[in-house]
């Protein structure tokens, strides 16, 4: 079953703008980690932040974790045409399976 | 290698047929997964192998799927008498150590069962 659960499940923006999606999940967790997805094919790991942690950054992204709501906002500023991909929140529970959210497909307007 | 390597990159079989598909992990990665990705849904987890630990094959739809791990490196998932609904694209991710470490994904195999 999904533990995590992605919000909006689609985002279409213009380039140069902010991008925001959320991920709420059911069970504590160990870590919560962002994936991106291009083309429909391998995932590539964006970002990892601890259960002991509230906020993380690299480079355009932020990431925010709220463990009392259980939830996780990803920030992609300052958009790009590259950036249109399915962006996924995995959340890594005590037991270590990985469970992934349906996630966000992001498009960026030229 | 430099990544998590699969093969084959696409398999288009006929239904009732037999196919295996491989994932090769990043040399020293203990943790090893195997998901399945529908087209335009989320990843389904399939089977988790954590070192020389009993695999967790919660996420097997029917017996009709088996995974094995050989040597605690490459993994071999095997669907059995193929039906339509097994479509999709399987993902292999291979981690060194599940809580400090992002994993890390091969390009999957798309198989299409016709």
């Amino acid at each position: 079953s999904q533990q995590g659960e992605e919000d909006p499940q689609a985002l279409s923006i213009q380039e140069g703008e902010n991008a925001t999606m959320n991920c709420s999940y059911k069970t504590s967790i160990n870590n919560l980690q962002w994936y991106r997805q291009n083309s429909g094919r391998g995932l590539v790991h964006l970002i990892l932040i601890r259960s002991n942690e509230r906020e993380k950054h690299s480079g355009r992204l932020r990431v925010t974790l709220d463990t009392s709501k259980k939830s996780s906002s990803l920030l992609i500023t300052a958009s790009r045409a590259a950036d249109t991909a399915s962006y996924f929140c995995a959340t890594v529970p005590n037991d270590y399976k990985l469970s992934f959210g349906a996630g966000t497909t992001v498009t960026v307007r030229a | 290698g430099a990544g998590v390597s699969q093969s084959p990159s696409n398999k288009v079989t006929e239904k009732g047929k037999d196919v295996e598909l491989r994932c090769d992990p990043i040399s020293g990665h203990t943790a090893l997964y195997w998901y399945r990705q529908s087209l335009g849904q989320g990843l389904e987890f399939l089977i988790y192998f954590q070192g020389n630990s009993a695999p967790d094959k919660s996420g097997l739809p029917s017996d009709r799927f088996s995974a094995e791990r050989t040597g605690g490196s490459v993994s071999t998932l095997t669907i059995q008498r193929t039906q339509q609904e097994d479509s999709a694209v399987y993902l292999c991710a291979s981690s060194l150590k599940t809580d400090f470490y992002g994993y890390t994904f091969g390009s999957g195999t798309r198989l299409t069962v016709v």
